[in-house]
Parts: C-alpha cells; structure tokens; sequence
C-alpha cells in the first residue's frame, strides 16, 4: 500500500532562517510527486510536480528536489507569508488519484 | 477565471440524516475529484469524475457516493452520517482525466455531525 511521511509535523522558523520539510514515500512505482500549500479555511494550492529522481523545482522562495525514497522542500529566507501546511502527495503508475501525507505546518515569525 | 466552487461551506447535521454536497468546477474542467481531510488521516481519497462517469473509488464505504452532471458540476452524497464522518470534504477539478500535473481545489465543505 502507497504510504507517504511527513516530517517534522510542525516547525516554527524566524524570518530568514532557512530549513527543509521532508516527505518519504513507498509507491510500487511512482508516476508523480506533487507540493501543494494550505491556507487555514482553504483548499491546497499547487505548488509543484517532480517526477523523475534527482529533478528539482523552483518556485520563489521554495525548491522541491526528488530522491527515489524521499523529497525535500527547501525554503530558503523564509518571510511569515510563507506560513501554511505544506502537503506532500504521490502518485502511483497507473492511478488516478492522489495519496497525501498529513502535511507539515510551517510557523515563520517575524 | 472562477475558481472551483463548493456549496454549502459550513454544515450540521445528526447521525442517521444524509448530506448532499456541491462542486462547480473551473469552466472547461471536465474533471471532479472529492477528497475527504481530516485532522488524523490527512486529505482521503473519495472518486473522481470524468464526463459523468466515475473513473476511480477510494476506500470508502457505499454510503458515500457521488456523481457529475452534463455541465461537470458534481455533487456527493454521505447517506446515514456517523460522527466520523465530520471532516473538510474538499472538490478538485482538472482539465483531463486522472492527475497529470495541477489539481484545482476549492475552499471545501465543512461537516459536523452530531
């Protein structure tokens, strides 16, 4: 069964102090590994997609590289805007749905 | 570009009733996924929709059920509610089938039940 870790469960950052959110997974065969961003009372956001290992994403703030057992979300300088839950999800060869980890709530404070 | 809209936002009911739940996704998304978000289990898998038909059912019970009209708009249904099933139900769209890259959410319905 495809089973996706998130860790740590919550972290608390000072503006600027940078730090990675890790997200290991089991998938019998992986097709996607996606980011999304949740606001308190919203929907996740996309953030990224990596599919293969040792491609990386970069948007802003945030990079997403891909091993084959794990992925890591840097955040570089963080700014308190940058607070949310960070979810993980994969996606297993020949599925049509999304197996989410439980997220990882990301605290910047100014 | 509206967004993926979700209807009614914030609801209670009591054990036994049944809900009915609402998504309007993004204009020209021919699919619908319906996950279920819970503070233990994270976001859960419910079915997807693609031009009325569902492609994939999570493992859920047949109590939960779903389905997507002409317009793609779609709706599920929890029939004989359990205090479990209080959860964020969250609607994502797309513009194909399956998950190949971005899925659109909307801002979720919120059950309680009693």
């Amino acid at each position: 069964e495809d089973q996706v870790t998130q860790s740590p469960e919550a972290l608390r950052l000072q503006e600027g102090e940078s730090s990675s959110l890790n997200c290991s997974y089991t998938v019998s065969g992986l097709r996607g590994l996606f980011w999304y961003r949740q606001d308190p009372g919203k929907g996740p956001e996309f953030l990224f997609t990596l599919y293969s290992a040792g491609e990386e994403k970069e948007k802003e703030r945030l990079k997403a590289t891909l091993t084959k057992k794990e992925s890591f979300l840097h955040i570089t300088a963080p700014k308190p805007e940058d607070s949310a839950t960070y979810l993980c999800a994969v996606q297993e060869r020949g599925a049509n749905n999304l197996f989410f980890g439980t997220g990882t709530r990301l605290t910047v404070i100014p | 570009k509206a967004g993926v809209t979700q209807t009614p936002r914030y609801l209670i009911k009591t054990r036994g009733q049944q809900v009915t739940l609402s998504c309007s996704p993004i204009s020209g998304h021919r699919s619908v996924s319906w996950y279920q978000q819970t503070p233990g289990q994270g976001l859960q898998f419910l079915f997807e929709y693609f031009s009325e038909t569902q492609r994939n059912k999570g493992n859920f019970p047949g109590r939960f059920s779903g389905r997507q009209f002409s317009n793609s708009r779609s709706e599920m249904n929890v029939s004989t509610l359990e205090l479990g099933d209080s959860a964020l139900y969250l609607c994502a769209s797309s513009r194909l089938a399956g998950v190949d890259g971005e899925l659109f959410f909307g801002e979720g319905s919120r059950l309680t039940v009693l």
